[in-house]
This record gives structure tokens, sequence and C-alpha cells, in this order.
């Protein structure tokens, strides 16, 4: 089955500054790549995801990555906020017919600094 | 639109005792997720419905656990009986059959003591 790494499992980055969060997969079937937010004690919340057919994808000041070939993706967050400290988590979906199961990283802790 | 509903929010058992949650998830979502999460790791899927039927529940610990869907609406997921290492938030996730995207619920956080 899919695994997915997720790294680094925490970071800290000060007011402004970017933050990158990278991961790998292993199931070259995988074409699906949601990131999520959570915050604390509360649900995931997709905030981009990208599909195979496409190397970067944008919005506003998230960004996300992916590179096929070496099976890794990556999410880019410019201008941090402090609104943006939640944990992270990277996934990967494979395709088989209507199912969409996610494989989970194992998340990433952002913490911005005022 | 109304999100995914799921109750109670929060649970305490003893081990060996059983617990039920239940999930509503979006009107018209075919599919339905059970996924557990335990603290400090990514959500990890236990069974996944389409309508009324199980499509995959090769994660989920037989023995103890069960899952049913009447109606390919509601969704209960059944402990019993529970264990130390059950102690997580158990989230339920909906979406359309030909959509990616999911709808998590605010999940049940379970501790086993």
């Amino acid at each position: 089955g899919e695994n997915v790494e997720q790294h680094p499992s925490t970071l800290s980055v000060q007011e402004g500054d970017s933050a990158v969060i990278k991961c790998t997969y292993s199931d070259s079937a995988s074409n699906y790549f949601p990131w999520y937010k959570q915050e604390l004690g509360k649900r995931p919340q997709l905030i981009i995801d990208i599909r195979s057919n496409v190397g970067e994808k944008k919005d506003q000041r998230i960004a996300v990555t992916l590179n096929k070939t070496a099976k890794h993706f990556s999410l880019h967050i410019t201008e941090t906020q402090p609104e943006d400290s939640a944990v992270y988590f990277c996934a990967a979906s494979p395709h088989s017919g209507s199912a969409r199961q996610l494989t989970f990283g194992s998340g990433t802790q952002l913490t911005v600094l005022p | 639109e109304a999100g995914v509903a799921q109750s109670p929010r929060y649970k305490i058992i003893e081990k060996r005792q059983s617990v039920a949650f239940w999930c509503n998830p979006i009107s018209g979502h075919a599919t339905l997720y059970w996924y557990q999460q335990i603290l400090g790791q990514g959500p990890k899927l236990l069974i996944q419905f389409q309508n009324n039927g199980v499509v995959d529940d090769s994660q989920l610990p037989k023995d103890r656990f069960s899952a049913e869907r009447l109606k390919g609406v509601d969704s209960t997921l059944k402990i019993q009986p529970a264990k130390l290492e059950d102690s997580a938030v158990y989230l339920c996730a909906s979406s359309y059959s030909t959509r990616n995207d999911y709808t998590f619920g605010s999940g049940t956080r379970l501790t086993v003591v």
C-alpha cells in the first residue's frame, strides 16, 4: 500500500518568513495530493491540492509543487502570519475507480512567531 | 451546505467497555469514510463505504471494531471491547463519488482508561 513520509515534524518561522513542508510517497499510482490544515481540537480542512498532471499550483500565499519522477511534493507558505500556526498534513491518493482513500503523512507542527 | 455531523463530541470509557460513534454525512455524498487519528499522528483510514456497501475495510481491526451504514446515509462505528490503544479521535468524512475533496466532521475524541 501507499506510504507517505512528511518532514519536518516541527517547524518554527518568524512572521513574514516562508515555510516549506515536504512529503514523499511510495505508490507511483497515486495521482492526487491534498494538503490539510488542522488547528488544535478541530477537524482537518483542505487548503490546497494538486493532481499528477500538474507540476505546481498556487492560491494566494500558499503553493504546492509536485515532482512525479522523484515522488515528492511540497507545500510552500509565503509571508507567514500567526494564524498560519497549526498542524499541516500531506496526503496521497491512488486512482482506483471512484475510491479516493487518503494516506496521510505524520504531520508538521508549524509555529509562526510574532 | 451543512457539514458532516458527528456525535458524541467526547467519550470516556473504561477498557473492555463498548462504545459507538455516529456520523451523518453531507446530503448527497455517496462515499463515507471513518478515520482514526491517534495523538500526534495523521489520520488512518479504518473503513470506506460507497452508499451502503463496504469498499475497503482492510485496516479495520475486525475482532473489536464494526461499522455499518444503513440505507446509505448515516453510519455508526462501534468498538467492543475497547483497549487503551483505541484512545484517539475518530473522524468521519464524506465526499461525492466522483470528486476528490473530502469534508471531515469535527470528530469524536475517545479516551479509554
